[in-house]
C-alpha cells in the first residue's frame, strides 16, 4: 500500500520555465513533509519541508504548496535550470514516529 | 561542518555472506536511520537509532539489523545475503527535535 505517491515518473521542462511536481498522500496521520532531490549514485539532499498547519513555504526558486483536504502537495520550482536536472522525491512523516516515508520519485529534465 | 559520512561507498559480497555497513552523522545529531533504495521499492525505512536505542523498524526480515555507539555512529548488518539484497544502502541523520533528515552519500552493496 502506497501512502506516498508521485504519479508522474518523469517530468520535462524548458529552462526559466515553471517545473510543478505533485505528490499525493493517503494517511492523515502525515503532519510535515518533505521534498528531496537526488542525483544518481549520491543521497538525496534536503530542499525545502512544510508542516501541516501551514499551506505554503518558499525558499529562494522552491515553492511548496499543501493541500490538506486533498492531501496533496506539490513543489514549484522557478525559473528552472538545468542544474535542477535531478530525480525529485517526495517524503512524509507524522506523529511521534520520525520515519520518513517516500513516494517513488519524478525524474526532472529542464532544458537548456 | 561535516556532512553524514557512510563506508564504505561501494562493496561486493558473495550469496550468503553478511556485511556491515558504517554511518557517522552530522556532529551533534543523535538520531540515525537507515532506508534501503532499489529501483523496483524506492526509498525504503529500515530502522532508526536514538542514543543507542532502535525506536523505530520498517517491515524488513531479521537478517537485517543495525546498532547506534555512544558516539551516535550507527553501523548496520545484513546476515545471509542474498541476491535481491542488491542496493543502495543511506543513512540519514536528524537533530533532536528536528524533522528534516539529512543523507549521506550511500553504499552501493552488489551480491553476486
Amino acid at each position: 500500500d502506497q501512502q506516498v505517491k508521485q504519479n508522474s515518473p518523469s517530468l520535462s521542462v524548458q529552462e526559466g520555465r515553471i517545473s510543478i511536481l505533485n505528490c499525493d498522500y493517503t494517511n492523515s496521520m502525515f503532519d510535515y513533509f518533505l521534498w528531496y532531490k537526488k542525483y544518481p549514485a549520491e543521497g538525496p539532499t534536503f530542499l525545502i519541508s512544510i508542516s501541516s498547519i501551514k499551506d505554503k513555504n518558499e525558499d529562494g526558486r522552491f515553492t511548496v504548496f499543501l493541500n490538506k483536504s486533498a492531501k496533496h502537495l506539490s513543489l514549484h520550482i522557478v525559473p528552472s535550470q538545468p542544474g535542477d536536472s535531478a530525480v525529485y522525491f517526495c517524503a512524509a512523516t507524522g506523529g511521534s514516529n520520525y520515519k520518513l516515508t517516500f513516494g517513488k520519485g519524478t525524474l526532472l529534465t529542464v532544458n537548456p | 561542518k561535516a556532512g553524514v559520512t557512510q563506508t564504505p561507498r561501494y562493496l561486493i559480497k558473495t550469496r550468503g555472506q553478511q556485511v556491515t555497513l558504517s554511518c557517522s552523522p552530522i556532529s551533534g545529531h543523535r538520531s540515525v536511520s537507515w532506508y534501503q533504495q532499489t529501483p523496483g521499492q524506492g526509498l525504503q525505512f529500515l530502522f532508526e537509532y536514538f542514543s543507542e536505542t532502535q525506536r523505530n523498524k520498517g517491515n524488513f526480515p531479521g537478517r537485517f539489523s543495525g546498532r547506534q555507539f555512544s558516539n551516535s555512529r550507527s553501523e548496520m548488518n545484513v546476515s545471509t545475503l542474498e541476491l535481491g539484497d542488491s542496493a543502495l544502502y543511506l543513512c540519514a541523520s536528524r537533530h533532536q527535535g528536528g524533522t528534516e533528515a539529512f543523507f549521506g552519500q550511500g553504499t552501493r552493496l552488489t551480491v553476486v
